[in-house]
């Protein structure tokens, strides 16, 4: 069994103030795991995975995170916020099992000028 | 490339009325395809997943139902809609668990 658990449903910032983003799963075997964009109306754009290897991932738009094992965390990171980054953030996790993935509640990311 | 189309982008339905939602893959061979549906301020939940043409597995008992009838469409359906059923209906495929997926951009279908 999987799961994914987001702290923190409501996440404001202020532009060019770092945003963190906190992710913690669940896996009874090694995990996927990804972190997700979603603007108003419109479908989830992957903006990162770790699969094996290196535990700090760099995705697109400034976005990076960490895959601690013993902290079963993947946390979403970017230094700097910017008007743009507003949007809902889904962490998630997959199984091999069909590939099917697991989903957070999500965090709505607020940037305030 | 790999593209995802899915329609209609939204749809006001009434109560009883029957329902199909599309979902079309290009530039992919033999994904895997699901159904997901986010109600409002939630996250997503799992509805049907397709491994290939004609096998459907279900996640949740409902009111809806999922076909396969070629390698890269997906259709959700349902015969009688029921209020419950409003929501944010998404389609979406991956080749492999470490893909990640790519989704369609949304059916937003409201019952009435």
């Amino acid at each position: 069994a999987q799961s994914v658990t987001q702290l923190g449903s409501h996440v404001s910032v202020s532009e060019g103030a770092l945003v963190l983003l906190r992710c913690n799963y669940s896996s009874s075997v090694p995990p996927y795991l990804f972190w997700y964009v979603q603007y108003p109306n419109q479908g989830l754009q992957l903006l990162l995975k770790y699969t094996t290897g290196a535990t700090l991932v760099k995705g697109i738009n400034g976005f990076e995170a960490e895959f601690k094992k013993s902290e079963t965390s993947f946390h979403l990171t970017k230094p700097s916020a910017h008007m743009s980054d507003a949007a809902e953030y889904f962490c998630a996790v997959s199984g091999p099992n069909a590939g099917k993935s697991t989903f957070g509640d999500g965090t709505t990311l607020t940037v305030k000028p | 490339s790999q593209t995802i189309h899915q329609w209609p982008a939204t749809l006001v339905q009434p109560v009883g009325s029957p329902l199909s939602l599309e979902c079309t893959v290009e530039g992919t061979s033999n994904p895997n395809l699901y159904w997901y549906r986010q109600a409002a301020g939630r996250g997503l939940q799992l509805l049907f997943y397709s491994v290939g043409i004609g096998q459907i597995s279900s996640e949740v008992p409902q009111n809806l139902s999922a076909s396969r009838p070629q390698d890269r469409q997906f259709i959700l359906s349902s015969k009688k809609l029921l209020l419950s059923d409003s929501g944010f209906y998404l389609c979406a495929w991956t080749v492999g668990a470490s893909y990640g997926y790519t989704f369609g951009s949304g059916t937003r279908l409201t019952v009435v």
